[in-house]
């Protein structure tokens, strides 16, 4: 059964601490989307990772994804109350074939002033 | 562009009623998914489109639950007799082919009572 895991589930940090959102998944995908959600909000696009050694930068947002270690991570630099929200990592387990994705458990971040 | 549309935003209803969730994609897009999000379950893939024709349907929880793409431009999900193990988010996506990025709509909260 393909498995999409998130970890840690929820993070607790202060503002101006750096810290990394880690997705594993069980198979082989060289293409990985990360959505953010704010609450009671819909999904908002993020970044796609498009092959092994990706890595893509969004202001304190850099995400990363390594195919063989089946790993994505998205690292947080300097953290500020507006990155508040959940985080999910998605895996497009046909390879871009169909765009069909399988999400992850979501990593629910809360950054305190 | 608008984006994707959904409706209702909200939508309280009895056990055993039949609801009616309504979504229209971003012009031009030619995939269609419909998802479902709880606590318990996450964000589960439903059922895709592609050019209006379902493609995948295993994530349909079970005969309760129908969609249909009539035309590119509108897509309904129907749940007949819907029951309270219902209640979630359900959110429509769409996509400009294969291998990109998804675009969900606002969400229909549905509460089955």
């Amino acid at each position: 059964e393909l498995k999409v895991e998130q970890n840690p589930l929820f993070l607790s940090m202060q503002e101006g601490k750096n810290y990394t959102i880690y997705c594993n998944y069980s198979t082989t995908s060289d293409r990985l989307y990360w959505y953010r959600q704010d609450p009671g909000k819909s999904l908002e696009s993020l970044f796609v990772l498009l092959s092994n050694g990706a890595v893509k930068q969004e202001g304190r947002l850099m995400a990363s994804l390594d195919t063989k270690a089946r790993l994505s991570t998205l690292h947080i630099t300097a953290a500020v109350h507006d990155l508040s929200a959940t985080y999910f990592c998605a895996v497009d387990i046909y390879g871009g074939a169909t765009n069909k994705l399988i999400f992850g458990t979501g990593t629910l971040l809360a950054v305190q002033p | 562009d608008a984006g994707v549309i959904q409706s209702p935003r909200h939508e309280v209803t009895e056990m055993g009623q039949e609801v009616t969730l309504r979504c229209k994609p971003i012009s031009g897009h030619d995939y269609l998914f419909w998802y479902r999000q709880t606590m318990m379950r996450g964000l589960e893939l439903l059922i895709y489109f592609n050019n209006n024709v379902p493609i995948d349907d295993s994530g349909m929880p079970e005969d309760r639950f129908s969609a249909k793409m009539p035309n590119a431009s509108f897509s309904t999900l129907k749940i007949q007799p819907s029951e309270p193990r219902d209640s979630a988010v359900y959110f429509c996506a769409s996509s400009f082919r294969a291998k990109n990025i998804q675009y969900f709509g606002a969400g229909t909260r549905l509460s089955v009572l």
